[in-house]
C-alpha cells in the first residue's frame, strides 16, 4: 500500500497567518490526491481533489498544489474557522491510504 | 436536502457481527460509487471499502478482507457493510461518504455523521 506521510503533525499558528501542511507519498501518484478538513465530533469536509482543484463553497484561501510524490496545502490566511484537522488521501491505486493527519492549533 | 445517515452501530463482542446501513437522500444514489470510512477513538481516517455504482466492482483494504462485506442497493438508496469476525481493532466511528468522482478522481463531497461501533467483551 503506498504511505501518505503528513509534515508537520501538528503545528500552532495565528488568525491571519499563512499555513503549509506537506503530503508525501511512498511513490509517485501523479495528481490523486484531495485534501480533507475535520473538525473535532464531525465528518471529514472536502477541500482540494485532484491535488489542486478547489471544491465548490470552499473559500479560496484554501490551495493545493503538486503531483508526483510531493503536495502541498496552503491557507494563505487562517481564519478562526480553520483551526481544525487536515488530511491528505491517495486515490491512485486501491486501498487508499489517508495520511496521520495535521492538527492546526490557535498559538 | 442531500443527505447521508448511517444506522447499525453498537457493542459488540470479539467474534461477533453487525451489519451497518447508509441511507441516502436527496439525490441519484445509483449515479454515484459509495465509500466507507473509519476512525478509531483519537486517530486518524482509515478508508476501509468502496462499491461501484451498480455494485460490479468492490475494493477493501487489507485488513478487513474476508470479514466485511461492502454491498448496496439501488432501489432502496441504501449502502450497507457486514461486518463478521470482528475485533477489538475494528472499533471506531464508521463514516459513509460519496463519492462525486470530479475530475475523475475520488472526491467525497458528501459524508454521513458517523455510527460508532465498539468491540468488546
Amino acid at each position: 500500500a503506498i504511505q501518505m506521510t503528513q509534515s508537520p503533525s501538528s503545528l500552532s499558528a495565528s488568525v491571519g497567518d499563512r499555513v503549509t501542511i506537506t503530503c508525501r507519498a511512498s511513490q509517485a501518484i501523479g495528481n490523486d490526491l484531495g485534501w480533507y478538513q475535520q473538525k473535532p465530533g464531525k465528518a471529514p469536509k472536502l477541500l482540494i481533489y485532484a491535488a489542486s482543484s478547489l471544491q465548490s463553497g470552499v473559500p479560496s484561501r484554501f490551495s493545493g498544489s503538486g503531483s508526483g510524490t510531493d503536495f502541498t496545502l496552503t491557507i494563505s490566511s487562517l481564519q478562526p474557522e480553520d483551526f481544525a484537522t487536515y488530511y491528505c488521501l491517495q486515490d491512485y491505486n486501491y486501498p487508499r491510504t489517508f495520511g496521520q493527519g495535521t492538527k492546526v492549533e490557535i498559538k | 436536502e442531500v443527505q447521508l445517515v448511517e444506522s447499525g452501530g453498537g457493542l459488540v463482542q470479539p467474534g461477533g457481527s453487525l451489519r451497518l446501513s447508509c441511507a441516502a437522500s436527496g439525490f441519484t444514489f445509483s449515479s454515484y460509487w459509495m465509500t466507507w470510512v473509519r476512525q478509531a477513538p483519537g486517530k486518524g481516517l482509515e478508508w476501509v471499502a468502496n462499491i461501484k455504482r451498480d455494485g460490479s466492482e468492490k475494493y477493501c483494504v487489507d485488513s478487513v478482507k474476508g470479514r466485511f462485506t461492502i454491498s448496496r442497493d439501488n432501489a432502496k438508496n441504501s449502502l450497507f457493510l457486514q461486518m463478521n469476525s470482528l475485533r477489538a481493532e475494528d472499533t471506531a466511528v464508521y463514516y459513509c461518504a460519496r463519492d462525486s468522482g470530479f475530475g475523475g478522481k475520488d472526491s467525497f463531497d458528501i459524508w454521513g455523521q458517523g455510527t460508532m461501533v465498539t468491540v468488546s467483551s
